[in-house]
């Protein structure tokens, strides 16, 4: 595998459900982030982590959990999800964070809530 | 609060011709511009990264140009081609956060 990966690719769920989002990276990157696409809105940013820290939250729900175990593995945990979070999650990687570095995108995961 | 605009929202033309992709920032105070596509229902290609020192980058057939002082960036596609059809987002890094446009949304008709 080379880049960045996400599984699921599709993901239906039910408001009551539990569900987790995976990303890898395999870029030797330091930061990795999570954003939310909405269909006809710009890109959201929704988590940063940068040596496994996170250090951005852009006020996300609580029912939107990140895991960040190392710098090439990032998790983004559902839980009591409301229709209008359907979206695609996109996840991203930079070499690091606070800094002018390029980032790169997995392919996302289109998420459908019922 | 840094906003982007992408103008135009969608384009059409005919495949061979060259076109000019507009996104307008209204915080000069950025650190680079990137420039991505996104092909439908999947995840974003980063094109062209310009610093913020930079006028322009090239790569191929695109060409991105950065004016900080006005807040225009614009990506030169040359000689286009079926395949350029696709959603061209630009973000530049405000605060080291990129800040999205809400597109281009390209066609081009074989």
């Amino acid at each position: 595998e080379t880049g960045v990966t996400q599984t699921p690719r599709h993901l239906v769920m039910g408001m009551t459900n539990k569900k987790s989002l995976k990303c890898e990276q395999h870029l030797g990157h330091n930061a990795m982030y999570w954003y939310k696409q909405s269909a006809k809105k710009p890109l959201e940013l929704m988590f940063v982590y940068n040596f496994k820290e996170q250090t951005e939250n852009n006020s996300v729900p609580s029912r939107f959990s990140p895991e960040c175990p190392n710098s090439s593995h990032l998790f983004l945990h559902l839980h009591t999800l409301q229709p209008e979070d359907s979206a695609l999650y996109l996840c991203a990687s930079s070499q690091r964070a606070g800094g002018s570095y390029e980032q790169y995108f997995g392919p996302g995961t289109r998420l459908t809530v019922t | 609060k840094q906003e982007v605009t992408q103008i135009p929202a969608a384009l059409s033309v005919p495949e061979g011709e060259n076109l000019v992709l507009n996104c307008s920032f209204t915080d000069s105070a950025i650190y680079n511009l990137q420039w991505f596509r996104q092909d439908p229902g999947k995840g974003l290609t980063s094109l062209l990264l310009i610093q913020s020192s930079q006028r322009e980058q090239t790569s191929g057939r695109l060409n991105a140009s950065l004016d900080k002082s006005s807040g225009r960036s614009t990506l030169y596609i040359a000689a286009s081609q079926p395949g350029d059809s696709a959603t061209y987002l630009c973000a530049p890094d405000s605060n080291y956060q990129l800040i999205w446009g809400a597109g281009t949304k390209l066609i081009i008709k074989p």
